[in-house]
């Protein structure tokens, strides 16, 4: 299947400071989606983006869509505590139907 | 806030033994699908299932796997005879499959299944 590389595998950061992590891929998508997620929940959908250039917050959050439609990327500006967890990428192609598929995952690990 | 609620939160069962995983999706979504998620990895697509049928398979959704939507509201994953490599936390997610949100999941928290 197709992969979603993301990058980095894992951040450790002082609380306030501003986090940036990417997907990219070989493959074209049309829909890339960022999810959260703590242990022992499921994803939670933090941002959707659904055209190419598009950029889109979510209070502290920004993710934009790559215009080559072969990346994305979610920052996260004055980092909290609770800002703690995985953060996935997600992708849907035009010839996948409904199917997502998920970048490996960044650990956000953020100190007080 | 709608949620998509599983059953159970956790199983330990032993290899071989058929397992049956419960989903309760948004009560208004049309889409249904099943992901797993090993120990540490990524979330992996398992099946999708709309109008009472599967629209999707992934490759790791072989002949020891069904769906099923025995009625209105449960949505189930059946596998038939556990391996120890199914051991994973088994998501079920939902979405309206119309309009701008199509593709946008809400998943439920998960169902941890352990295989000794």
């Amino acid at each position: 299947g197709q992969q979603l590389n993301q990058s980095p595998q894992s951040m450790f950061i002082q609380e306030g400071e501003d986090v940036s992590m990417n997907c990219t891929s070989s493959s074209i998508f049309n829909t890339w989606l960022w999810y959260k997620q703590e242990p022992g929940e499921g994803p939670v959908l933090l941002i959707a983006l659904y055209k190419a250039g598009e950029l889109t917050s979510n209070g502290r959050l920004t993710a934009q869509f790559g215009i080559t439609r072969k990346d994305s990327f979610l920052n996260i500006s004055a980092s909290i505590p609770s800002d703690v967890g995985i953060y996935f990428c997600a992708g849907r192609q035009e010839t996948s139907g409904s199917r997502l598929t998920f970048g490996e995952g960044t650990q956000l690990t953020v100190n007080p | 806030e709608p949620e998509v609620t599983q059953t159970p939160s956790h199983q330990v069962t032993q290899m071989g033994q058929e397992v049956i995983l419960r989903c309760v999706p948004i009560s208004n979504h049309l889409y249904f699908y099943w992901y797993r998620q090993i120990l540490g990895q990524k979330v992996e697509f398992l099946v999708s299932f709309y109008n009472n049928e599967i629209s999707e398979k992934s490759e790791i959704f072989d002949d020891q796997f069904s769906v099923e939507r025995p009625d209105g509201s449960n949505f189930t994953l059946k596998i038939r005879s556990t391996k120890l490599e199914d051991s994973a936390m088994y998501f079920c997610a939902s979405t309206t499959g119309q309009g701008v949100g199509a593709n946008v999941l809400t998943f439920g928290a998960g169902s941890r299944l352990t295989v000794l």
